[in-house]
This record gives structure tokens, sequence and C-alpha cells, in this order.
């Protein structure tokens, strides 16, 4: 079965880091692109970052560019998010999601929690 | 910037057909998808390519995009449908998606 299980998630001053976690199963993981994608609450579908299948490219959306690292490790089976100068605004659950062979988010992670307070 | 736009809102009475509709110049010439989320849950693909159904997606759930506005129908709707819906289009320069703001479909 296919499975994203996302994981790192939590409350964090502003100011802060966070790495979260995306463990892959059930699929050649090093075949897919990946994104994450935002969601803050009560609010809709923010896409933050891709990767390639292979971790050569990489793009991020304009408001966490220069402060969040997208990357991937494809002998775990796992793609991560580094998370850096948390703001109040990067508030909202993160989900991964897999890129399919149709161009569409065919695969979700359950989503993590991350909370930015002070 | 490419801007989706959707109607925040779409009720139907159950056994009744929903359009949630997803609008852009010309989006028509772009491939567009479409996510269900249901409260507490990840989104979920519904509908890829204008028109096509994932495996275990009801056939009640169907596409279409021309012109300027594509749409999301679903025949016969059901209690669990409720769910906020998305549509999707890759940027032009092909470099990175875009969603629209989001339908919630209440069933009456």
């Amino acid at each position: 079965q296919v499975h994203l299980v996302g994981s790192g998630g939590g409350v964090v001053h502003p100011g802060g880091s966070l790495r979260l976690s995306c463990a892959a199963s059930g699929f050649t993981f090093s075949d897919y692109p990946m994104h994450w994608v935002r969601q803050a609450p009560g609010k809709g579908l923010d896409w933050v970052a891709i990767i390639s299948y292979d971790g050569s490219d990489r793009n991020y959306a304009d408001s966490v560019k220069g402060r969040f690292t997208i990357s991937r490790d494809n002998s775990k089976n796992t793609l991560y998010l580094e998370m850096n100068s948390l703001t109040i605004d990067d508030t909202a659950v993160y989900y991964c999601t897999r890129e399919g062979i149709r161009d569409a988010f065919d695969v979700w992670g359950q989503g993590t929690l991350v909370t930015v307070s002070s | 910037s490419f801007v989706l736009t959707q109607a925040p809102s779409v009720s139907v009475a159950p056994g009744k057909t929903a359009r949630i509709s997803c609008g852009e110049n010309n989006i028509g010439s772009k491939s567009v998808h479409w996510y269900q989320q249901k409260a507490g849950q990840a989104p979920a693909l519904v509908i890829s390519y204008d028109s096509d159904r994932p495996s275990g997606i009801p056939e009640r759930f169907s596409g279409s995009n021309s012109g300027n506005t594509a749409t999301l129908t679903i025949s016969g709707v059901e209690a669990g449908d409720e769910a906020d819906y998305y549509c999707q289009v890759w940027d032009p320069r092909g470099d990175h998606p875009v969603f629209g703001g989001g339908t919630h479909l209440t069933v009456l």
C-alpha cells in the first residue's frame, strides 16, 4: 500500500527552526518528484516547495525562499523540509505529496502541524 | 500571477447535481486537477487531467474544461461528499503548481 507519513511538527517561537520529515513506502520513492504543501488554519492549500526525483532540482514559493530547504534521501525513502526564521505566518499543517505520473498530486501524507507562537 | 477563482461555497440537496467551477482566462488550454478534502483529513485526488477519474473514485464524479472555466460535477450527491474541493493547474512556466481558493460543498 502506498503511504506517506509526515512527522516533526510542533510548537516553535518566532525566529526558530524546525525540520519536517516524510517517510514513503509502497512505491519506488526515487522515481517521483515530491512536494510540500501547507494549509494555514481555516485557509486553502498553499504550495511550498518541490524537489526533483533525484534531488538535483528544487524550487520554492516566494514566501519561503531563502528560509526553507527541501531535500530527500532516496536511500531512506524520506523527504525533508528544513524551516528556519519561522514567523507566525508559517503556522499551518504541512503535507508532503507525491507528484504522480500525470503531474497531479496522487498521494498525500496525513499532515503535520507547525505552530509558530511566542 | 496565475489566479484560479472558485466560489467559496456551494449547497445542494442529496441526490441532486453539484457543479463546482474554477475560473481563469483560457484555463481550457491547461490541464486541471481536482482534490477533495474532508474535514480533518488530507486532500485526495478525485479528477486529473480535466476529466480522468483515479482508481476508486465513483463515476458520480466527472470533470470538464473549456474556455475560461473548468467544472467538477458530482451527480447524485451524497452526504459523504460534503467537503472542500480545490482545483489545481501548473503555472505557465511549469515550475510550480497553483491551487484555487477552494469551494466548500454543503449537502443540505
